[in-house]
């Protein structure tokens, strides 16, 4: 079984519209929740992280956690075509020596047009 | 501030030969380190963690194996390369509640 499940897109989106990204995860043990952004051929990077159920906003970004329904999601609003890139969804167990063990979804690739 | 260092960026290797990858971290102590892969059509996934020196644990069985000699510094190793063992190769460090940030990767093809 799959631990961490994303839609693989391509998701493709006008410049200026939202971009969601949705990601579901089967441990309920999760507690620390990630959304990377990756461009072709480059090292993920950490865009994103959440930690308690609601919404948490860093500029045009905007996570969203319900761990009730093992879910968790993105949102990019005034998308940009600098945006294009893949997006994955990551979980850990928090706390000690397994913080940093993070199980990746396969990422959704987005796509802005101008 | 913290910096991780990978090196080679590309590798291509013959089937059958060793494999040895480098990753330090600089501006952190006793951080945890990590070993992903990306393959063609997968995702990121774990192989090996580090919580200090010569501890090491493994996520999954394979041909590989890492080393952790000195505080800053991760070694990810194979005595004999197979096919499968093309990809993206990824080093990545946390410490506390600082999570997940990677190195620029080694992505390795096997020929």
């Amino acid at each position: 079984q799959k631990e961490v499940e994303q839609n693989s897109g391509p998701l493709s989106v006008p410049e200026g519209a939202i971009a969601s990204l949705n990601c579901t995860y089967s441990d309920r043990v999760s507690q620390s929740f990630f959304w990377y952004r990756q461009y072709s051929g480059k090292s993920p990077e950490l865009i994103m992280s959440i930690y308690s159920n609601g919404d948490k906003e860093d500029g045009r970004f905007t996570a969203q956690l319900n761990k009730a329904s093992q879910y968790v999601s993105l949102l990019i609003r005034d998308s940009q075509p600098s945006d294009s890139a893949t997006y994955l969804c990551a979980v850990t167990r928090r706390g000690g020596s397994t913080l940093g063990r993070l199980y990746f979804g396969r990422g959704t690739q987005l796509t802005v047009w101008p | 501030s913290q910096t991780i260092h990978q090196w080679p960026a590309t590798l291509v290797q013959p089937v059958g030969s060793p494999l040895s990858l480098e990753c330090t971290v600089e501006g952190t102590s006793n951080p945890n380190l990590y070993w992903y892969r990306q393959a063609a059509g997968r995702g990121l996934q774990l192989l090996f963690y580090s919580i200090g020196i010569d501890q090491i644990s493994s996520e999954v069985p394979q041909n590989l194996s890492a080393s952790r000699p000195q505080d800053r510094q991760f070694i990810l190793s194979s005595k004999k390369l197979l096919l499968s063992d093309s990809g993206f190769y990824l080093c990545a460090w946390s410490v506390s509640d600082r999570v997940g940030f990677f190195g620029q990767g080694t992505r390795l093809t096997v020929v």
